[in-house]
């Protein structure tokens, strides 16, 4: 079985210009989160969405954005970049509502990489 | 503010030696899991372990959840073991959302 997909794989924007990613989950899972993973240091949770609504957000202003469609993957948007939103950016995919379930695993794409210049 | 504090931050070992590395949590924590992120940036899921003991080949990983720490062993190391090691979980007071410790960098020279 396919694994989490994310696309593009990498990504080079100026700042001010608008990107979306894209991630794919794992088949049948319905929950899927977002996170910016900036060099050097432990991924940043974003957002997550399970059945198309939004069921948790982080501290990233409203310059983010993303949504789930009825298959289930999702995008995430991002305006006016800055250099700062310079990162990888990871979507996970798992089967549980909310990532408090005690069944609940996390599995990671393989990120994109996104440059602002 | 919440805390996922992992150590040692960087680690370099020769090939075959054993380690330990470390997970401090600041609040209590939930669906505690392990990663290995290798060189091109893909997160490896090691282990699910909210609490006890599991192994996993040369990795095991031990969760004592009243203490609020985990412990990630990598016996007869081997030099495809490099890479970063995050430990990750959700804790309460942070809105249930999973919170990633700094990781800690591994080599393992041959």
């Amino acid at each position: 079985d396919a694994g989490v997909t994310q696309s593009p794989t990498h990504l080079i924007k100026t700042r001010g210009q608008h990107v979306t990613l894209r991630c794919s989950p794992i088949s049948g899972h319905k929950s899927v989160s977002w996170y910016q993973q900036v060099l050097g240091q432990g991924p940043q949770f974003i957002f997550q969405y399970y059945e198309k609504e939004e069921r948790g957000r982080g501290n990233f202003p409203d310059r983010f954005s993303a949504r789930q469609f009825p298959n289930y993957s999702s995008e995430l948007n991002v305006n006016a970049l800055l250099l700062g939103d310079s990162a990888l950016y990871l979507c996970a995919s798992s089967l549980a509502r909310l990532a408090g379930l005690s069944t609940d695993t996390q599995y990671f794409g393989p990120g994109t990489r996104l440059t602002v210049l | 503010g919440i805390q996922v504090e992992q150590s040692p931050p960087d680690l370099i070992l020769q090939e075959g030696a054993n380690s330990t590395l470390r997970c401090n949590f600041s609040d209590s924590v939930n669906n505690l899991q392990w990663f290995h992120q290798n060189p091109w940036g893909q997160l490896i899921n090691l282990f699910y372990i909210p609490s006890g003991t599991k192994q996993n080949g040369r990795l095991s990983a031990t969760t004592v959840a009243t203490e609020r720490y985990s412990l990630l062993y990598i016996s007869s190391s081997q030099t495809t073991d490099s890479g970063v090691y995050f430990c990750a979980g959700l804790i309460k007071a942070a809105g249930n959302k999973l919170t990633f410790g700094g990781g800690t960098r591994v080599l393992v020279k041959p």
